[in-house]
Parts: structure tokens; C-alpha cells; sequence
């Protein structure tokens, strides 16, 4: 059973608008939550995180949201641009020396 | 500088020989972790290790093991390949292994086994 579900394999979205990547979970546990993005033929690289005890987290063009209610988080980047075309991962984990779980990413292209 | 290195960047495989795939890191971290990726199933993980001297099965280890001999090295193996196991394999390490430590990921083996 998957427990961390990202539902949209693709995305499209012209450069300039807003991109939303959707991703949830099952596990009501989990209480760290990530973002990694990986280019083709590279490794994934860190993005942005959040933990439970919040709902929102903000880094530049990137914030996430988590609704706990609803285990379902969201990461949006705004404005989009080409450079972010990419594979965007979520990851979830329990507090403590926990392995994250990942979800089977949603590929991004944002178009000029 | 180098973070994170794999070894080799690619290999084609026949079933049923023996390979090791090789991570270093020289970030003196204490936790490492071995991850599959294959189309539409994401980054899966294989192996991990929180400090040196100890390991621990991640979600699919079977038909892989691996060591942690010391800080820098965390080898996987393959005893006897077969096709399933085609993938790209990527190593990860982090500082200490809590959740909330970021995990630095190398660039990948491209693993093919006929």
C-alpha cells in the first residue's frame, strides 16, 4: 500500500503562472514532510520541508501547505519558470531516525 | 568538494552475476541510504545505515545487502542479478539520520540486467 500518493504523474503550466503539485498520505503518524526535485540524469536535490506543527512554509517562489485534516499537502511555486521543468518528489516521515517515504513524482513542465 | 560520488555511472549486467555498486561521501555523515528508482513506482528504498557499524532493510531489500564498514563507504551488492533488478540506484547520505536532516542524493547507477 502506497502511503505517500502523488496522483498526477505530469503537469503543464505556462511560464509565469503558478504551479500546484498535490500530494497525499495515509499515514495520520507522519509528521515531517518534503519536497525533492531531480533534473534527468541527476540525483534529486533537497527542496523545501515542513513539519506538522505547521500549515504553511515559505522559501522564495516555493511555499507548502500542509492540511492535516485532509493528509494532503501542496506544493506551489510561483511564478513558475522553464529552470523548474523538472521530477518534484514528496516525502513524508515519522519523527526520529525514521527512512522517508517517497511518492512515485509528478514531472513538471512549465512552458515558455 | 565532492558530496557524493557513485560508481560506475552505468553498467549492463548478465543474470545471475555478482555486482557492487559503490557510494562514498566525504561529509562525514553519519547516515546512508541506498534508494531504486524505476518509472511510475518513484524512489524506492533498498538499504540504509544511521552509523557506521550498523544497517537496516529499507522497502525492498531483497536480493541486495549491504556494509558499513566505515563513515565514508556503503557499498551495495547484488549477490546474483536478474532482470527486475534493472534500475537506477541512487546513494544518499545524510548527517545524523533524523527525519528533519536533509538528505544529499549522488547522480545514480544505471544498472541493466539481461
Amino acid at each position: 500500500d502506497q502511503q505517500v500518493k502523488q496522483n498526477s504523474p505530469s503537469l503543464s503550466v505556462q511560464e509565469g503562472r503558478i504551479s500546484i503539485l498535490n500530494c497525499d498520505y495515509t499515514n495520520s503518524m507522519f509528521d515531517y514532510f518534503l519536497w525533492y526535485k531531480k533534473y534527468p540524469a541527476e540525483g534529486p536535490t533537497f527542496l523545501i520541508s515542513i513539519s506538522s506543527i505547521k500549515d504553511k512554509n515559505e522559501d522564495g517562489r516555493f511555499t507548502v501547505f500542509l492540511n492535516k485534516s485532509a493528509k494532503h499537502l501542496s506544493l506551489h511555486i510561483v511564478p513558475s519558470q522553464p529552470g523548474d521543468s523538472a521530477v518534484y518528489f514528496c516525502a513524508a516521515s515519522l519523527s526520529g531516525n525514521t527512512p522517508l517515504v517517497f511518492g512515485k513524482g509528478t514531472r513538471l513542465s512549465v512552458i515558455a | 568538494i565532492a558530496g557524493i560520488t557513485q560508481a560506475p555511472t552505468s553498467q549492463i549486467l548478465a543474470a545471475g552475476r555478482r555486482m557492487t555498486l559503490r557510494c562514498t561521501q566525504d561529509m562525514r555523515h553519519n547516515a546512508m541510504y541506498w534508494y531504486r528508482q524505476d518509472l511510475g513506482l518513484g524512489l524506492r528504498l533498498i538499504h540504509y545505515s544511521n552509523t557506521a557499524g550498523t544497517t537496516g532493510k529499507g522497502e525492498v531489500p531483497d536480493g541486495y545487502s549491504v556494509s558499513r564498514a566505515n563513515t565514508d563507504d556503503f557499498p551495495l551488492t547484488l549477490a546474483s542479478a536478474v532482470p527486475s533488478q534493472t534500475s537506477v540506484y541512487f546513494c544518499a547520505s545524510s548527517d545524523s539520520g533524523e527525519a528533519i536532516d536533509t538528505q544529499y542524493f549522488g547522480p545514480g547507477t544505471r544498472l541493466t540486467v539481461l
